[in-house]
């Protein structure tokens, strides 16, 4: 079965730019989760989706962060413009509703995000 | 709503000495409990769960932890380690029912020989 895919793995840019990044979650899984991990933090949920419908965005910064998952499968989370605070990993995850281990999440690698 | 509480940031020993890192939650709700571990340049993979039944669980690599309902602990304990045991080590709270994870601000295992 293969994991959770994201790219880029790293991306560096100056602050007021633009970035996004793409995840592709494991086949199934009807969730889908964005987190933010500072250096020296937990991952930190921004937002999660059920199929392409948001369940819960009550930490995503809407003033400058955006994601959607248009056809219930693969999601792109995108910031602009960026600022300094927003250097960190972001981390993609899904879950089963069902089936063996439902709600268990399983991670991307992360795309390492630095803003200069 | 649940917080999870990693007391140690850092917790240095030596090659196959036995390693305990301290987890505490807290939540109005019955709780699921988890211990991830992130090697450098990776996400994050499950270590243990524990769901219910035997407070006692054992997961990858070695590693267990026991769920304390009266102290709202997850502890979670290696016999003896090894170098690649050196990692971030996350202890994650999700309410039953309920699909989001709560995670600690993570414990750096540093293991020397």
């Amino acid at each position: 079965e293969a994991g959770v895919a994201q790219s880029p793995r790293y991306k560096i840019i100056e602050k007021r730019q633009s970035v996004a990044f793409w995840c592709n979650p494991i086949s199934g899984h009807a969730t889908l989760y964005w987190y933010q991990q500072i250096l020296g933090q937990g991952p930190k949920l921004l937002i999660q989706f059920q199929n392409n419908g948001v369940v819960d965005d009550s930490q995503l910064p809407k003033d400058r962060f955006s994601a959607e998952r248009l056809k219930g499968v693969d999601s792109t989370l995108k910031i602009q413009p960026a600022k300094l605070e927003d250097s960190a990993v972001y981390l993609c995850a899904s879950s089963a509703l069902g089936g063996t281990t439902p709600y268990e999440q399983y991670f991307g690698p992360g795309t390492r995000l630095t803003v200069t | 709503a649940q917080s999870v509480t990693q007391l140690d940031s850092q917790v240095p020993v030596f090659e196959e000495a036995p390693v305990e890192l301290r987890c505490n939650y807290s939540s109005s709700v019955s709780v699921y409990l988890f211990w991830y571990v992130q090697y450098p340049n990776q996400g994050l993979q499950l270590l243990l769960k524990y769901l219910s039944g035997s407070t006692l669980v054992k997961g990858i690599n070695g590693f267990e932890a026991e769920f304390n309902k009266s102290q709202t602990s997850f502890h979670l304990r290696k016999p003896s380690v090894h170098i690649s045991d050196t990692a971030e080590y996350f202890c994650a709270v999700r309410g039953s029912g309920y699909s989001t994870l709560t995670f600690g601000k993570g414990t750096m295992l540093l293991v020397s020989p």
